[in-house]
């Protein structure tokens, strides 16, 4: 069966640092792949999606940027933390346009 | 772009109650997902129900797409069931448009 795993589930960084941020998808190929944002209290929002190795299409203009170096691996990046980069954020997978996205367990970030 | 609302904000209820959760989409669409998230922030997939009704125990979800809605049924609630319930649709190819929430409290 498809796994997926996030880490870390919790990470607290000043304003300025760096960020990187992994999801990696175990049981399936060639996944699409997505980074979602949950701000306190409300809905979650695209940032990125990816179909490909390498191929990453952003949804939102914002302080990050995704990576995709491996078929089952996503990564959401910064050079210089925000205050307002703080929140929840998802990694997600999906096998086709039209099929369900699952989930990872989330990453809580909180910028101080 | 896909409005999605999400109706009620808030419910309180009493174990063993039976609660709908309705969700209200702006155009058609064709992938819809019902998540519960839970106090750790897991999201957890209920159904995928672009159309017509599923069940999955205590829950069962209906989506008429013609009149862009779903609806979640959660019956003898169990205080486990607390947390926050999203509807979310596709719009496009690949981009998942999620409603606010129904925060759902079940007290013993």
């Amino acid at each position: 069966s498809q796994t997926i795993h996030q880490w870390p589930a919790t990470l607290v960084q000043p304003v300025g640092s760096p960020l990187s941020l992994e999801c990696t998808v175990e049981g399936t190929s060639n996944p699409n792949l997505y980074w979602y944002r949950q701000a306190a209290g409300r809905g979650l929002q695209l940032l990125f999606y990816s179909v490909g190795i390498g191929q990453i299409s952003s949804e939102v203009p914002q302080n990050l940027s995704a990576s995709r170096p491996q078929d089952r691996q996503f990564i959401l990046s910064s050079k210089k933390l925000l205050l307002s980069d703080s929140g929840f954020y998802l990694c997600a997978w999906g096998s086709r346009s039209n099929q369900p996205q699952h989930f990872g367990d989330g990453t809580r970030l909180s910028i101080l | 772009g896909i409005q999605v609302e999400q109706s009620p904000p808030d419910l309180i209820l009493q174990e063993g109650a039976n609660s709908t959760l309705r969700c209200n989409f702006s155009d058609s669409v064709n992938n819809l997902q019902w998540f519960h998230q839970n106090p750790w922030g897991q999201l957890i997939n209920l159904f995928y129900i672009p159309s017509g009704t599923k069940q999955n125990g205590r829950l069962s979800a209906t989506t008429v797409a013609t009149e862009r809605y779903s609806l979640l049924y959660i019956s003898s609630s169990q205080t486990t069931d607390s947390g926050v319930y999203f509807c979310a649709v596709k719009e496009g190819a690949q981009k998942l448009v999620f409603g606010q929430g129904t925060r759902l409290t079940i007290n013993p």
